[in-house]
């Protein structure tokens, strides 16, 4: 069974631009979550989308968004880019009924210039 | 003060030796706790998953959680050299703004030298 996977692995971008990031959950799996890990701050909440729809949101600026698209991938895009969003983003995926376990991609390190 | 606390480490221990790892937290509503092993250059993976209190147990893994003290471990018995990664524990509480959120510990590094 295929895991999660995100993509790119790597991004490299300049200040105020923009980033999109992909991740596409496991096979039966509906909900999909991001994470940020920043260097010295641990892995913090992003945002939880399940059947399409946002369903919660962490601590972040509006200008981190994204969506879900009806096959259940998803898409991360931050606006607007600073120096302390580089960090790696990680997606997770876990079936529809709350607080299943949550299974990580591997990542896509986003690297600000 | 964090919500959930974990001690950074590092961790060094010799092949064979029994690890443990703790987290406490301050927040009574968490009912779910997990623990995630993370590679270097990979994501988390999941390790443990438990409710409520209690002890669970999967190969030379064991979770422990103690709800009255806030506080929850995993024990690896005969630890070896692929185990060395960064453990992470994560908790989750049900409904309004923890739904869907998994809040993490710092995470230990452990390294277990042959």
């Amino acid at each position: 069974e295929a895991g999660v996977t995100q993509s790119p692995t790597h991004l490299i971008k300049t200040r105020g631009q923009q980033a999109t990031l992909r991740c596409s959950p496991i096979s039966g799996h509906t909900s999909v979550y991001w994470y940020q890990q920043a260097l010295g701050l641990g892995l913090q909440f992003l945002l939880w989308y399940d059947e399409g729809e946002e369903r919660n949101r962490g601590n972040f600026p509006p200008r981190f968004s994204g969506r879900q698209f009806p096959n259940y991938s998803s898409e991360l895009n931050v606006n607007a880019l600073e120096l302390e969003d580089s960090a790696l983003y990680l997606c997770a995926s876990s079936l529809r009924a709350t607080n299943q376990p949550q299974h990580f991609g591997d990542g896509t390190r986003l690297s600000i210039l | 003060q964090k919500e959930v606390e974990q001690d950074p480490g590092p961790l060094s221990v010799p092949e064979g030796a029994i690890v443990s790892l703790n987290c406490t937290y301050s927040n009574s509503a968490f009912q779910y706790f997990m623990w995630y092993r993370q590679y270097s250059r990979k994501g988390p993976e999941l390790l443990m998953y438990t409710y409520s209190s209690g002890n669970k147990e999967d190969g030379r893994f064991t979770a422990q959680v103690d709800k009255s003290s806030k506080y929850i471990s995993l024990f690896i018995r005969d630890s070896q050299p692929s185990d060395s990664a960064t453990y992470l524990c994560a908790m989750s509480a049900s409904g309004g703004t923890s739904y869907g959120k998994l809040t993490f510990g710092q995470g230990t590094i452990l390294t277990v030298h042959p």
